[in-house]
């Protein structure tokens, strides 16, 4: 199976801040690579996928990049709405595996 | 717009069987879809992929499940279901049933998801 290490596992920053979770697969994936944002007691929603593309209606605050198979998902300027956590996941191998997850806290 | 929902006991004895259906809405599941599955999340924990089904009839499976899967679709209800036999206290989880609107480009994943269920297996 494909490993997705994701850090940091959680973090506290403020209102505007600019922060970069990131994921590396543990084998190449091309960009086969999508971000979720999962907010308590929801059910997780798309982001990004193909690394970099925006979901349709997503704000363009979030972004996604690769280089190789390090994975980054960016939000510019932190919102109230932003504070969640968030998992990558790759769909380039079977079984699709997740990252641990990131948990975005008000600081 | 689609609309999935998962439905099903909401709790099931040790060694028994989990059956969960997904019901969609808002399209046909046969016309607007081509690739269902479901995912997990034990309490507190974060989101394990339990297997997939794509409109060919090709199943993928987590194998570090312990209980065996089975994943099928019915387009003539608009669902799609979950198996999971001889169940124990570690399945006990949200169950997301999710499917995927994009186009095909041979790696589809699971981007559009119910809202989930929670099932616990306890005797």
């Amino acid at each position: 199976d494909i490993q997705m290490t994701q850090s940091p596992s959680s973090l506290s920053a403020s209102i505007g801040d600019r922060v970069t979770i990131t994921c590396r697969a543990s084998q190449g994936i091309s960009n086969h690579l999508a971000w979720f944002q999962q907010k308590p007691g929801k059910a997780p929603k798309s982001l990004i996928y193909a690394a970099s593309n925006l979901e349709s209606g997503v704000p363009s605050k979030f972004s996604g990049s690769r280089s190789g198979t390090d994975f980054s998902l960016t939000i510019s300027s932190l919102q109230p709405e932003d504070f969640a956590t968030y998992y990558c996941q790759q769909y380039d191998n079977y079984p699709h595996t997740f990252g641990g997850g990131t948990k975005v806290e008000i600081k | 717009q689609l609309r999935l929902q998962e439905s099903g006991p909401g709790l099931v004895k040790p060694s028994e069987t989990l059956s969960l259906t997904c019901t969609v809405s808002g399209g046909s599941i046969s016309s607007t879809t081509y690739y269902w599955g479901w995912i997990r999340q034990s309490p507190g924990k974060g989101l394990e992929w339990i297997g997939s089904l794509d409109y060919s009839g090709s199943t993928y499976y987590n194998p570090s499940l312990k209980s065996p899967v089975t994943i099928s679709v019915d387009t003539s209800k608009n669902q799609f279901s979950l198996r999971l036999t001889s169940v124990t206290a570690a399945d006990t989880a949200v169950y997301y049933c999710a499917t995927t609107v994009k186009a095909w480009t041979g790696y589809p994943y699971l981007d559009y998801w119910g809202q989930g269920t929670l099932v616990t297996v306890s005797s």
